[in-house]
């Protein structure tokens, strides 16, 4: 079965402690990874798109890597504003070629203390 | 201003109710869909549409129905053969296969 599992559930950092969230997947055949960012009563918000091993991506505090079984969110010396909880999704390739649907892992809540 | 709208953003229903959530995108995409979230889990796909006049089931399509009969609209009805309807709904747009951008979402309660 395709899955999405996104660790650690949860994770509280000290402002300036730089960390990383772990998404890792199963699925038959990857045609992107995205990364959100949700805050508390709001929509995701759209923050990267990963297509291949090796691709990286960066904005701010925030790179997004990936593997071919995982991706990295990295958090360099984070702030307050940075909380959040931080979301993956997989988009796979299907018989007739790509597909829209998303498969969402259950996400990683970021807590950043001043 | 483009962008995705859901209204309302807090919605109440009685036992045995039908109610209509409403999404609005002036972003001349293509594709939306209708997502729910609850605590603990990923957001689950309930229904999408790719083009005006179709639309195609999700995982979790049961207690649900939607139309798409303009390119900018696509309402989600909640029937009261939807058992546990407390959840907040996602609506997403995207073009072609890009990345989906999500409204601001509306919370639905059961009394």
């Amino acid at each position: 079965e395709d899955q999405v599992t996104q660790s650690p559930e949860a994770l509280r950092l000290q402002e300036g402690e730089s960390s990383s969230l772990n998404c890792s997947y199963t699925v038959s055949g990857l045609r992107g990874l995205f990364w959100y960012r949700q805050d508390p009563g709001k929509g995701p918000e759209f923050l990267f798109t990963l297509y291949s091993a090796g691709e990286e991506k960066e904005k701010e505090r925030l790179k997004a890597t990936l593997t071919k079984k995982e991706s990295f969110l990295h958090i360099t010396a984070p702030k307050p504003e940075d909380s959040a909880t931080y979301l993956c999704a997989v988009q796979e390739w299907g018989y007739g070629g790509a597909t829209n649907k998303l498969i969402f892992g259950t996400g990683t809540l970021l807590a950043v203390q001043p | 201003d483009g962008g995705i709208t859901q209204s309302p953003k807090y919605l109440f229903r009685k036992e045995g109710q039908n109610v209509t959530l409403s999404c609005e995108q002036n972003l001349n995409h293509d594709a939306m869909y209708w997502y729910r979230q609850d605590p603990g889990q990923g957001l689950r796909l309930i229904y999408y549409s790719q083009i005006v006049n179709d639309f195609q089931k999700g995982d979790i399509a049961e207690g649900y129905s939607v139309s798409r009969e303009k390119k900018e609209s696509f309402p989600l009805t909640v029937t009261s053969a939807q058992k546990n309807p407390t959840a907040f709904y996602l609506c997403a747009t995207n073009r072609g296969l890009n990345e989906q951008f999500f409204g601001p979402g509306t919370r639905l309660t059961v009394l």
